[in-house]
C-alpha cells in the first residue's frame, strides 16, 4: 500500500513569496500523484494530476513535479496571494485508489 | 461537464438512528466510485469503492455498508450509528482511464 507523508504540517508565508509544499511516497511503483486544494468545510478540489510517465504538470501559477527515484512530489504556487491559503493534499496511487497525506495548511499573510 | 452531487449536506443523527448519504454523478457513464470519510484533525480515509454497478469493496471494516443500484449513484448506510461515526463523508468518482478523482461537496454527519 502506498504511505504518503506532507511536512510540514502548516506553513504561513507573506503575500508574494513563492510557496513549496512537499510530498513523500514509499512505493515507487507509482501509478499516478494528484494535488487538491481544500477550503475549510468543503470538498476537495483536483489541482493536478501527474501520471507515472510525467516529470511536470502546469496550471497558471501551479507547477508539481514528481520525482518516482527520491518518491517525493513538489507543488511550486508563484506569487502567493491571501486566496491560496487554504489546506493542500496529496495523493498517490498504484491502482484505481488514492493514498492521501495529512495535508499542509497553508496560511498566506496579507 | 460533469458534476457531483451529495445531499444531504449536513445531518445530525441520534446514536442508533439509521443512515443514508447519497451520491450521485452527471455528465460520464461507468465511473469508478468512492466514499471516503474524514474525521476531526485527521487524513481521508477510504472507505468504500465501486468500479461497477453491484460491485462495493470496503476498505475498511466498520458499521457502514455501501451499495452502487445504478452506474451513477453511491449510497452509504448504517443500520445503527455510532457516536464514532460523525465526520465529513465525500463521495468521488473517477475516469477508468487517467483514475483522476473528482470530490463532491460533502456531507457533515454529527452523530450525538
Amino acid at each position: 500500500k502506498q504511505e504518503v507523508t506532507q511536512i510540514p504540517a502548516a506553513l504561513s508565508v507573506p503575500e508574494g513569496e513563492n510557496l513549496v509544499l512537499n510530498c513523500s511516497f514509499t512505493d515507487s511503483a507509482i501509478y499516478n500523484l494528484q494535488w487538491f486544494r481544500q477550503d475549510p468545510g468543503k470538498g476537495l478540489t483536483s489541482l493536478l494530476l501527474i501520471q507515472s510517465s510525467q516529470r511536470e504538470q502546469t496550471s497558471g501559477r501551479l507547477n508539481a513535479s514528481l520525482d518516482k527515484s527520491s518518491g517525493r512530489s513538489t507543488l511550486y504556487i508563484a506569487a502567493s496571494q491571501p486566496g491560496d491559503s487554504a489546506t493542500y493534499l496529496c495523493a498517490g496511487s498504484n491502482d484505481y485508489k488514492l493514498s492521501f497525506g495529512a495535508g499542509t495548511t497553508v496560511t498566506v499573510r496579507a | 461537464s460533469q458534476t457531483i452531487h451529495q445531499w444531504p449536506a449536513t445531518l445530525v443523527q441520534p446514536v442508533g438512528s439509521p443512515l443514508s448519504l447519497e451520491c450521485t454523478v452527471e455528465g460520464t457513464s461507468n465511473p469508478n466510485l468512492y466514499w471516503y470519510r474524514q474525521a476531526a484533525g485527521r487524513g481521508l480515509q477510504l472507505l468504500f469503492y465501486s468500479v461497477g454497478i453491484g460491485q462495493i469493496s470496503s476498505e475498511v471494516p466498520q458499521n457502514l455498508s455501501a451499495s452502487r443500484p445504478q452506474d451513477r449513484q453511491f449510497i452509504l448506510s448504517s443500520k445503527k450509528l455510532l457516536l464514532s461515526d460523525s465526520g465529513f463523508y465525500l463521495c468521488a468518482w473517477a475516469g477508468t482511464i487517467s483514475y483522476e478523482q473528482y470530490f463532491g461537496p460533502g456531507t457533515r454527519l454529527t452523530v450525538t
